[in-house]
């Protein structure tokens, strides 16, 4: 069955220190990923998508991420936490079994140290 | 402009009332998509319509009642509501183009419901 995984589910860094943020997938097809963020009482906001092509994807708000067809991941870095990063990423694929849908990965909390 | 908005921000609502939930999106988009979130969980996808037509309905109570009365709008009705019903209800949008997998969702705010 088609899933994805944040092993992380808290994460915390000092204000400046870099981030990766760890996502694995199980999908039997091209996957098509994505990066969502939260802030506490809002909606999902798209930091970036990977369809194909260069594997390494630029998002909004200084974000990338990395995709490992060999190691099932896709990962999320920024080189420079600020403390405006602090919330929830998920992390999901899209999955077009039928009518297209998303999974989503179970989230990873983000706090940031001043 | 990838907006999608969701009125009201705020909902508080008696075990015996019914209320709506609104979506609104002008990007063309022809899936429109609800989530319901619990705090500290990954949204769960709740119906989702495709060109104006219901096309996933993931065994949601009935007291949940889906109405997409054109391709930019989207309600959610509510009825005989339970306090474990709760959440954060979210929308989405996607362009739902024929045979394309490159699709992107796009949410809303979402609809903070209360029930008492």
């Amino acid at each position: 069955a088609q899933s994805v995984t944040q092993p992380d589910i808290h994460i915390t860094v000092s204000e400046g220190a870099s981030l990766e943020l760890r996502c694995n997938y199980s999908y039997g097809a091209t996957p098509y990923l994505f990066w969502y963020v939260q802030s506490p009482g809002q909606g999902l906001q798209l930091l970036l998508k990977y369809f194909s092509g260069d594997t390494l994807v630029q998002g909004i708000k200084g974000f990338e991420a990395e995709f490992k067809r060999s190691q099932s991941s896709f990962n999320l870095r920024k080189p420079s936490v600020h403390w405006s990063d602090a919330a929830e990423y998920f992390c999901a694929v899209g999955d077009y079994s039928g009518t297209y849908k998303y999974i989503f990965g179970t989230g990873t909390r983000l706090k940031v140290l001043a | 402009d990838t907006e999608v908005t969701q009125t009201p921000k705020h909902l508080v609502m008696g075990m015996t009332n019914k209320k709506s939930l609104k979506c609104e999106q002008h990007m063309g988009h022809r899936a429109m998509y609800w989530y319901k979130q619990k705090a500290k969980k990954p949204p769960e996808l709740m119906f989702v319509y495709s060109y104006e037509k219901l096309s996933i309905n993931e065994s949601v109570p009935s007291r949940f009642s889906p109405e997409c009365p054109n391709s930019s709008l989207l309600n959610l009705h509510l009825h005989a509501l339970q306090p474990e019903d709760s959440a954060l209800y979210l929308c989405a949008s996607s362009q739902d183009r024929s045979g394309s997998r490159k699709e992107t969702q796009y949410f809303g705010p979402g609809t903070r419901l209360l029930v008492l």
